[in-house]
């Protein structure tokens, strides 16, 4: 399927568990992005890539890791998780820093 | 560091009306984009603003941007049901970056 994909859809994990959300985008776009989505704080940024192999934080980093070894794809992992970090995830790819950015359909993530 | 604020933060409207939402953010940007979302969907691309004075327009949706006074509205012409859900702007710093600070978002309901 063309676009970008998200995987898990919903996921509830247990406190300390790692967990890794998948994000896959067809258009060999260079940047990719995640996000967070919580009631009060509209999107805040976790970890951004330029390319492949090149990642960078954002705005709420600690606790998540990402890496890009593909250009298609951007997984986000969770190392230990924590109930602060219950939140819905969006990823989302753009071809150059002009262009809008495209959103995945999300994730939603529990934990408990 | 870059702030983005909408207001209102909710709208009830009656269907015919017109309204406006308003985004402004703290420091120098030339790239404002519009987005929106529905109720547990992802984040749909609106309009694309890369310059001063750029005005955009997509049925009863009109998107203008204000460098100078660092403000974007969107104006909602003629309400209808169809236009609830919620509206974020979002903000790029001037170029050198590629990282997009969210507007909380406009929650919009239009009533019948």
């Amino acid at each position: 399927d063309a676009g970008i994909t998200q995987s898990p859809r919903y996921k509830i994990t247990e406190t300390g568990r790692q967990v890794t959300l998948m994000c896959h985008q067809t258009w060999s776009h260079s940047y990719m992005f995640w996000y967070r989505q919580d009631l009060g704080h509209g999107l805040r940024l976790i970890y951004y890539s330029a390319a492949a192999d090149i990642t960078d934080k954002g705005e709420v980093p600690d606790g998540y890791v990402v890496s890009r070894s593909k250009t298609e794809n951007f997984p986000l992992t969770l190392e230990s998780a924590t109930r602060s970090q219950t939140s819905v995830y969006f990823c989302a790819s753009r071809a150059t820093p002009e262009y809008e950015q495209y959103f995945g359909p999300g994730t939603r993530l529990t934990v408990t | 560091e870059l702030k983005v604020e909408q207001n209102p933060l909710f709208l009830s409207m009656q269907e015919g009306k017109n309204y406006t939402i308003y985004c402004n953010y703290s420091t120098t940007s030339d790239r404002l984009y519009w987005y929106r979302q529905d109720p547990g969907k992802s984040l749909e691309s609106l309009f694309v603003l890369l310059s001063n004075g750029a005005v955009k327009q997509e049925g009863r949706l009109m998107a203008s941007l204000d460098t100078k006074a660092r403000l974007s509205t969107l104006h909602i012409t003629a309400a209808v049901h169809d236009l609830s859900a919620t509206y974020f702007c979002a903000v790029v710093l001037s170029s050198g970056t590629y990282k997009y600070i969210f507007g909380t978002g406009t929650r919009l309901k239009v009533l019948a």
